[in-house]
């Protein structure tokens, strides 16, 4: 059966320090992954989406970035955190793209603190 | 801009009582409604709805969809402490070209059943 691992759960950074939260899916080949946050109050906001090694695309600019090194793995990372970036961030990925299918599959969640 | 508006954002019910949750939705290229329920963490799948006027049924859980007038309810019946949690509505937007390009989600209806 399929599983999707992310990590950290829990992080506090200060303003200014780097990020890098991972995820990783196991039972499955070529997933679409996605990032999304979800900020207090508000719905998920989707952040980045990948349907391939190295294929990165970018719904909000912002001072993240996202990585696919492997067909499993996905990457979130910032050089310098804002403020802003808290939040509880959330990996997701689906098989297909095809009409009516694209149902997705979350992580546990990483929440983010930046004081 | 593409929207999705769930109704009432939050709600508080005693158990046993019936709750029905909106969505509306102004999302070009429609293409599928999914339900969510996020507990603690990682939100799980409910529905997914396709077809106006057809209810989907998952025991006390129950949807439909009108896609002539853009909106979805959830309901729950005879509601017990465990249905506490978000609700997200997410609606699966196309690309102009054809194919399943993401989901646009709401900010969610928090319902907390008390004893």
């Amino acid at each position: 059966s399929q599983t999707i691992h992310q990590w950290p759960a829990t992080l506090v950074q200060p303003v200014g320090s780097p990020l890098s939260l991972e995820c990783t899916v196991e039972g499955t080949s070529n997933p679409n992954l996605y990032w999304y946050r979800q900020a207090a109050g508000r719905g998920l906001q989707l952040l980045f989406y990948s349907v391939g090694i190295g294929q990165i695309s970018s719904e909000v600019p912002q001072n993240l970035s996202a990585s696919r090194p492997q067909d499993r793995q996905f990457i979130l990372s910032s050089k310098k955190l804002l403020l802003s970036d808290s939040g509880f961030y959330l990996c997701a990925w689906s098989t297909s793209w095809t009409v009516g299918a694209n149902v997705l599959t979350f992580g546990a969640g990483s929440r983010l603190t930046v004081l | 801009e593409d929207k999705v508006v769930q109704s009432p954002l939050s709600l508080v019910v005693h158990e046993g009582d019936t709750v029905t949750l909106n969505c509306s939705y102004e999302v070009t290229n429609f293409r599928s409604l999914l339900w969510y329920k996020q507990e603690k963490k990682a939100p799980t799948f409910l529905f997914m709805l396709t077809s106006s006027g057809i209810e989907k049924k998952s025991g006390r859980l129950s949807s439909i969809l009108d896609k002539k007038e853009l909106f979805s309810i959830l309901n729950i019946t005879a509601t017990q402490t465990g249905d506490s949690a978000i609700y997200l509505c997410a609606v699966e937007k196309g690309w102009d070209q054809g194919g399943s390009e993401k989901l646009v989600f709401g900010k969610g209806t928090k319902l907390t059943v008390n004893p």
